[in-house]
């Protein structure tokens, strides 16, 4: 069975300082992982996506994430937060090895940029 | 182009009331998810569609839940007797893949279900 770990419930972060959102998995076959955020009464966005290829991958308003298949990581990065990022963040994971398996999300990290 | 659409936005039951809550895909997406969130928890699936067809339904946590996608669009999900445990929002979600695999999902902005 898959699981996702966001062992932070909170992050703070100086507005233009780089921020981190960390995620960890597991899965029996092949990853495929995605990163979503939740503003407050709106549904999930996606932000980006780990498939196949290149480790790190780039996604939309800046973000990236690094999928590092030894620490089973697949943290979130943006090298200058805005105070507009400040929301929920949720990392998702899917067996890519097993058909139609539905996503196994995270609890969430409450991103919190300060001006 | 239009997203994922869910009605109604809000909805409150009494105890023991049903529940019928409706989800509009993205026009041509082939599978479509329902997922419950908890307060304060991240999303849990519930179902799962792939045109008209249920091909998985393990996550309704009981028999009073049930979904339906009859013409392969909109989809709707039934609470029978609702409890308090069902107080939640319902996210309903749609995806351009056959298979639901690879390509990610597209996400409405929800239904909040309060259970008096």
């Amino acid at each position: 069975a898959q699981s996702v770990a966001q062992p932070e419930d909170q992050v703070n972060v100086a507005e233009g300082n780089p921020l981190t959102v960390k995620c960890t998995y597991s899965v029996s076959g092949n990853p495929y992982l995605f990163w979503y955020v939740q503003y407050p009464n709106r549904g999930l966005q996606f932000l980006l996506k780990y498939i196949t290829g290149d480790n790190l991958v780039k996604g939309s308003y800046g973000f990236e994430a690094e999928f590092n298949k030894s620490q089973t990581s697949f943290h979130l990065k943006k090298p200058s937060a805005l105070v507009s990022d400040s929301a929920l963040y949720f990392c998702a994971v899917r067996d890519g090895g097993s058909g139609n398996t539905p996503l196994v999300f995270g609890k969430g990290t409450r991103l919190s940029v300060i001006a | 182009g239009a997203g994922v659409s869910q009605s109604p936005r809000y909805k409150v039951a009494k105890r023991g009331q049903d529940v019928a809550l409706r989800c509009d895909p993205i026009s041509g997406h082939v599978s479509l998810f329902w997922y419950q969130q908890a307060l304060g928890q991240g999303p849990e699936f519930l179902t799962y569609f792939q045109n008209e067809a249920q091909l998985d339904k393990s996550g309704l946590p009981s028999d009073r839940f049930f979904a339906e996608r009859p013409e392969g669009s909109v989809s709707t999900l039934k609470i029978q007797r609702t409890q308090q445990e069902d107080s939640a929002v319902y996210l309903c979600a749609s995806s351009f893949s056959f298979t639901g695999i690879s390509y990610e999902q597209y996400f409405g902005p929800g239904t909040r279900l309060t259970v008096t």
